[in-house]
């Protein structure tokens, strides 16, 4: 079974602070997603990243894809309270269009 | 833009009954989802569907069964309601195959449904 492990599982930051997210694994995906998901909600696709050494910009959002395809980043710049929400990143996991989910990083950020 | 719906957002049931939980997407996706989210365990995949009449086991399949009959909708169904099944439950759909040279693994999710088992 592929595992994503995301860190770190809890952010809490201040408003115009600037903060990374990471999602690793030991296994190799043809391509990543990031989700965010507000509380109550389900998760929104923010972004897929297919190439090794991708990188992706959303805003103040920027996803890099690491060169082997087996880790990745979420970085946001001078966050806002609007960022608040739980971030996961999710790889293929085989046939049928199944895909691993990361443990998932809580991202508080405070006005 | 996909739209994937559910049919409740708080449902609330009590021990041993029957529960239908449908999902409806509107983009002609292959591929249908159901996930269980649960604090500190994330997202665990129930069943998934790849075409109408097909289903196969995700992670935790035990206590549940899935139907579908027609390509946009989804049905997950609680045979005989346990408190253990207490959960957000999501579903999910993907285009699925190939999308111009890329394969694409993109999900899109309904707003979820909140079941209390008491």
């Amino acid at each position: 079974t592929q595992l994503l492990e995301q860190s770190p599982q809890f952010l809490s930051i201040q408003e115009g602070e600037n903060l990374t997210v990471y999602c690793n694994s030991s296994s190799v995906f043809s391509s990543l997603q990031w989700y965010r998901q507000e509380p109550g909600e389900g998760p929104v696709l923010l972004v897929t990243v297919v190439t090794g050494g991708e990188v992706k910009k959303l805003k103040r959002l920027t996803f890099q894809f690491g060169d082997a395809r087996k880790d990745s980043s979420l970085h946001i710049t001078a966050a806002q309270p609007g960022d608040t929400g739980l971030y996961l990143c999710a790889g293929d996991s085989g046939g049928y269009q199944k895909v691993t989910f990361g443990t998932g990083t809580k991202l508080q950020v405070i006005p | 833009d996909v739209k994937v719906t559910q049919s409740s957002r708080y449902l609330v049931k009590r021990t041993g009954e029957k529960v239908f939980l449908e999902c409806v997407q509107d983009m002609d996706h292959e591929n249908m989802f159901w996930y269980r989210q649960d604090p500190g365990l994330g997202l665990r995949l129930i069943y998934f569907s790849y075409d109408v009449k097909m289903k196969e086991k995700g992670d935790i399949p035990e206590g549940y069964s899935v139907s579908r009959e027609k390509k946009e909708r989804f049905s997950l169904i609680l045979e005989s309601a346990s408190t253990n099944q207490t959960s957000m439950y999501l579903c999910a759909s993907s285009l699925g195959g190939l999308w111009g040279t890329e394969v694409t693994y993109e999900q899109y999710f309904g707003p979820g449904t909140r079941l209390t088992v008491t």
